[in-house]
Formats: structure tokens, sequence, C-alpha cells
């Protein structure tokens, strides 16, 4: 079946726009997933879903970050007047959740963020 | 503090050679612990999830195993194709933490012909 999508794949912006990246989820997991990757670092995360609820956003940067989820589906995160620092490739992951833990997550191929 | 170490961080073998990656842990209460594969430009790969020490899984050339503080995932006689980033990650600790992964630097592997 079709796995997680993003779009878009890549992306180039100038300091200080805003810029919208969108995941589609494997259909049926409940739990969206999104992390951060930045050049020599390893994989950081930024926010969860349970549904349209996000329960968790202790790892947004800041509150120029925000993200939304409509549907139980699809979901948006959205940075406003971005940074030179926000450049880095931003993955979404779902999984389907079964218990309080967190089930596997599939991530998506990711949206690479460039801020000039 | 939930942290996750793997070492090495790069790793050069040739081809036919085997050999392990390793993935250390403290979190308080495991609930799994997964492997991911990643190639350059593309997102991560899932591969194993180990749920108690002893556990054992095995995908082609790749054995991971897991004791209470860490996981191994072992490679045997590799080809070219299998040179990629092996990334670690276990779900944070606490009820609200649980939900997150929790992600190792990762092992870059070559594998040279």
């Amino acid at each position: 079946g079709a796995g997680v999508s993003q779009s878009p794949s890549n992306k180039v912006t100038e300091k200080g726009k805003d810029v919208e990246l969108r995941c589609d989820p494997i259909s049926g997991h409940t739990a969206l997933y999104w992390y951060r990757q930045s050049l020599g670092q390893g994989l950081e995360f930024l926010i969860y879903f349970q549904g349209n609820s996000a329960p968790d956003k202790s790892g947004l940067p800041s509150d120029r970050f925000s993200a939304e989820r409509t549907g139980g589906s699809v979901s948006t995160l959205t940075i406003q007047r971005t940074q030179q620092e926000d450049s880095a490739v931003y993955l979404c992951a779902s999984s389907i959740r079964t218990g309080w833990w967190t089930d596997t997550q599939y991530f998506g191929p990711g949206t690479r963020l460039t801020v000039l | 503090e939930d942290q996750v170490t793997q070492s090495p961080e790069a790793l050069r073998l040739q081809e036919g050679e085997s050999s392990s990656l390793n993935c250390s842990y403290t979190v308080s209460g495991l609930r799994g612990l997964f492997w991911y594969r990643q190639d350059p430009g593309k997102g991560p790969e899932f591969l194993f999830t180990l749920y108690s020490a002893g556990e054992e899984k095995e995908k082609e050339r790749l054995k991971a195993t897991l004791t209470k503080k860490e996981s191994f995932l072992h490679i045997t006689a590799p080809k070219p194709e299998d040179s990629a980033t092996y990334l670690c990650a276990v779900p944070g600790g606490g009820y609200q933490g649980a939900q997150k992964l929790v992600f190792g630097q990762g092992t870059r592997l070559t594998i040279n012909p």
C-alpha cells in the first residue's frame, strides 16, 4: 500500500518568509509525528498528533513553529518568519497506536528546507 | 534524561567482512527498541522492533539483538547495497514521552566492493 507522503520534496525560501510543509500519513494510522534532521544532527522530535489533537508539542523549537491536523489525516507544519537555522530536513511519520507508548513509526521521504 | 548512543560513528568494511553496530540506551522503562536504515536523501526505513532482553530478529544479512542496556545490529557477509546510515531509537520515558522516538546519531556504514 501507499506509504507516508510529504510535499514539497524541496523548498527554498528567503529569510523572513512563511512556509508550509504537508504530510499525508498511511491510511488508517491514527498517530502522526513530525521530526527534524539537521546536518550533522540526529532526528529530533517536534510534535505528535493523536487524531486531530496534539498531546505533545514539546519539541517545537519556538512559537514560530505550529502544526495542525485535519480529518485525522493530513497534517501541515507551518514555520513563520523563517530563519537560516530552520534549514533542515523535516520528516513526518505515522503509526497505528495500540498502546500508550509508540508503535512502529513509518517515515516519509522528508522535505528539505533551505532558508537563504 | 533519555539517551541513545550509537557506535561507531562510521564503519568501513570490505564486501563479505562481517561486523556489528552498537546501540546503548538509558531510558526509564524500555518499551521497544527500533532499528532503521536511512539512505542519503531519503527518510528512515524501518528494519526491526525488539521488545525484550534476549530477543533476536533477522532479515537477510542483518540480525538485531537486545540486552537490558544495549542492542547490536550484526551484519553478516555484507554487500555494497548494505551501505547506509543505521539508526537506533527508543520511545522516551514516562507517559508523555513514550509517544516520541529518541534517536541515536547513527552509524554510517560503507561496504567497499
